[in-house]
């Protein structure tokens, strides 16, 4: 079975700028999370996706936002880029069972660099 | 909040034995998880204690203690390629990740 993809991997924006990150869950889970790793800050939730739906929200401002779609993938999309945006976004996948009890899986991340 | 602390890196030497702590202040979760990243990749899933006690995986063990608000991840016969970042982290209706414990294995 496949693992969680995430494209691009590497991606140089400058201040400003909006930029859209994906994520291909591995086949049959229906529940996509995001996450931003910063050395100052580590990994921090950003949002979870549940069936095309927005389930937790994390504590980050507005410029950063998600969507789910019929397949399960899923994009996020940050605004007006800043300096501090920089970091690596990980998309982790699950089979969205309730409870929190799932095995999160991660995917490589895209490393966003902002100028 | 929510908090969970680890030592921020440990050092070993090829097999032997290292225990990473996780400390945490919080309440109300399913359970206590464990991962791996190396640099540059994704952290992998390791270990999940929904209970209190041992869990067993092969090389690695991991611990929860509820009353203690404690936990810990051991890991046997290490090896190089044991050299990484480990994360506890807290299963609510998301994961809350702890600071990271940086692992040096060294010959």
């Amino acid at each position: 079975k496949a693992g969680v993809t995430q494209t691009p991997r590497y991606l140089i924006k400058t201040r400003g700028q909006q930029v859209t990150l994906s994520c291909s869950p591995i086949s049959g889970h229906r529940s996509v999370s995001w996450y931003q790793q910063t050395p100052g800050q580590g990994l921090q939730f950003l949002f979870e996706y549940f069936s095309e739906t927005q389930r937790n929200k994390g504590n980050f401002p507005g410029r950063f936002s998600g969507r789910q779609f019929s397949n399960s993938r899923s994009e996020m999309n940050v605004s007006t880029l800043e300096l501090g945006d920089s970091a690596l976004y990980l998309c982790a996948s699950s089979m969205g069972l309730a409870g929190g009890s799932d095995t999160q899986y991660f995917g490589p991340g895209t490393r966003l660099t902002v100028l | 909040g929510q908090s969970l602390e680890q030592p921020s890196e440990v050092t070993a030497v090829e097999g032997a034995i290292v225990q990473i702590n996780c400390t945490y202040q919080t309440s109300g979760f399913y359970g206590l998880s464990w991962y791996q990243q190396h640099d540059g990749g994704a952290p992998t899933f390791l270990s999940y204690n929904a209970l209190d006690g041992l869990e067993e995986t092969g090389r690695f063990s991991s611990f929860l203690s509820r009353s203690d608000s404690y936990g810990y991840l051991l890991l046997q016969e290490l090896q190089m390629k044991d050299s990484a970042s480990y994360f506890c982290a807290v299963n609510t209706d998301k994961l809350i990740f702890g600071t990271g414990t940086r692992l040096q294995v060294f010959p």
